[in-house]
């Protein structure tokens, strides 16, 4: 079955580089997502990535793609207060089904001034 | 901005009572999903929904739950009675293809006294 995991908590200071890391065990999975949820907040979709790539980079965000080893990690370049919030990794299986998402544990980015 | 609002944003209800939620897509859409986060906890599947059916269901979505679109516009989660475990914050998500992302709604929290 599919399982996510994520090491619970970061703390970085401002301007750094974040990392946040991201195992998964399906190996049929198409696409991997990562989604920030802020306090009491909905799930906002950051960035993802197509099995077949090993990285993209979409301005602050970096997302490298592991397949061998099923690591997924983000790097947030310049890391700003704003960016504080729980982030979700998350896998899709293309199936017969609905493609449903398995979610991480939630990594909780904390940016210290 | 999401492309789908959720309603209502908390709903307070006693146990045993129905509870209706209700996703409302900007636009047209073909794949709608719910989901649901229990305080502090993984955002877990409950149900895919394309072409008027559930093409996937997992093991949380029992008798008790069911999902329609009654009128094609709006994608309603029904909790028949509803338990004290009931209690956490449901999301909707649509998509278009299975190659697109899925986008979230903010959720709504669910109180079961």
């Amino acid at each position: 079955g599919e399982d996510v995991e994520q090491s619970l908590f970061l703390s970085v200071r401002e301007g750094d580089s974040s990392v946040i890391n991201c195992t998964y065990t399906d190996s049929s999975s198409t696409y991997l997502y990562w989604y920030k949820q802020e306090p009491g907040a909905g799930l906002q979709l950051l960035t993802y990535i197509f099995s077949n790539m090993d990285m993209k980079q979409d301005q602050r965000l970096t997302v490298l793609l592991n397949k061998k080893d099923k690591h997924l990690s983000l790097r947030i370049a310049d890391t700003q207060t704003g960016d504080s919030a729980i982030y979700f990794c998350a896998e899709s299986i293309l199936t017969g089904g609905g493609n449903k998402l398995t979610f991480g544990t939630g990594t909780q980015l904390k940016v210290e001034l | 901005e999401p492309e789908v609002t959720q309603t209502p944003s908390h709903q307070v209800t006693q146990m045993g009572q129905e509870v209706i939620l209700r996703c409302v897509p900007i636009s047209n859409h073909l794949y709608f999903y719910w989901y649901r986060q229990i305080l502090g906890q993984k955002v877990e599947f409950l149900v895919s929904f394309y072409n008027n059916e559930i093409s996937e269901k997992s093991e949380i979505f029992d008798d008790q739950f069911s999902v329609e679109r009654p009128d094609g516009s709006n994608f309603t989660l029904k909790i028949r009675s509803t338990k004290l475990e009931d209690s956490a914050m449901y999301f909707c998500a649509i998509r278009d293809t299975p190659d697109q992302p899925q986008h979230f709604g903010d959720g709504t929290r669910l109180s079961i006294l």
